[in-house]
């Protein structure tokens, strides 16, 4: 299709186990996002990306969130030894114009 | 003090009926606005910019108040259609925008 797709939709983790979530932006958008968002909250913002530079990564909660894009097309985002806290919609946008399109997002469940 | 604050409603409204909310923003040197509609697990979408003369697109009205530091949205003739979750949305510098904890507004026949 041609919105962004983010993959996997749906991700149950244990915790202490590692994941990773991909982003597959609108082609030719430069710049590209990641949100976190928690049940009954706002989207808030992780990081963005202009091509493969990660030019802010100050929304990433702790070390053990790691972002990347290292063509500048697909990012995946990686989170390491999850915790309950983690569990959330993990949304992508990629942005044209300085609108913002949104992927569907990833759910991901830390038990 | 979160940079964007919403009410979060429920709104809660018949059809036809009017309904308007609002949003603060802490940072005043913000430079565009937003609002976005966010169906049940789904992703947001844009709904509209908001315009500093203010600007309509149909039923739907967006307000800016700078001094004041809020921007409102008034939803007329509301339609069953229209219950979601309004984001409001803030960019504060070339890029990052910032949201909104998000009005829910439900429509009842």
């Amino acid at each position: 299709g041609a919105g962004v797709s983010q993959s996997p939709r749906y991700k149950v983790a244990k915790r202490g186990q590692d994941v990773a979530l991909r982003c597959d932006p609108i082609s030719g958008h430069v710049s590209l996002f990641w949100y976190q968002q928690a049940l009954g909250q706002g989207p808030e913002f992780l990081t963005y990306f202009q091509n493969e530079a990660q030019l802010d990564k100050s929304g990433l909660p702790s070390d053990r969130f790691f972002a990347e894009r290292p063509e500048g097309s697909v990012s995946t985002l990686k989170i390491q030894r999850t915790q309950q806290e983690d569990s959330a919609v993990y949304l992508c946008a990629s942005s044209f114009a300085g609108e913002l399109f949104f992927g569907e997002g990833s759910r991901l469940t830390v038990l | 003090r979160k940079e964007v604050e919403q009410d979060p409603g429920p709104f809660n409204v018949p059809e036809g009926a009017t309904v308007a909310f609002n949003c603060t923003y802490s940072n005043s040197a913000s430079q565009s606005f937003f609002w976005y509609r966010q169906d049940c697990r789904k992703e947001p979408k844009l709904l509209m910019s908001v315009y500093s003369s203010g600007n309509e697109d149909g039923r739907f009205t967006a307000q800016l108040n700078r001094a004041s530091q809020y921007i409102s949205l008034l939803i007329r003739d509301s339609k069953l259609s229209d219950s979601a979750t309004y984001l409001c949305a803030v960019r504060s510098n070339d890029y990052k925008l910032s949201f909104g904890a998000g009005t829910t507004v439900t429509v009842r026949a």
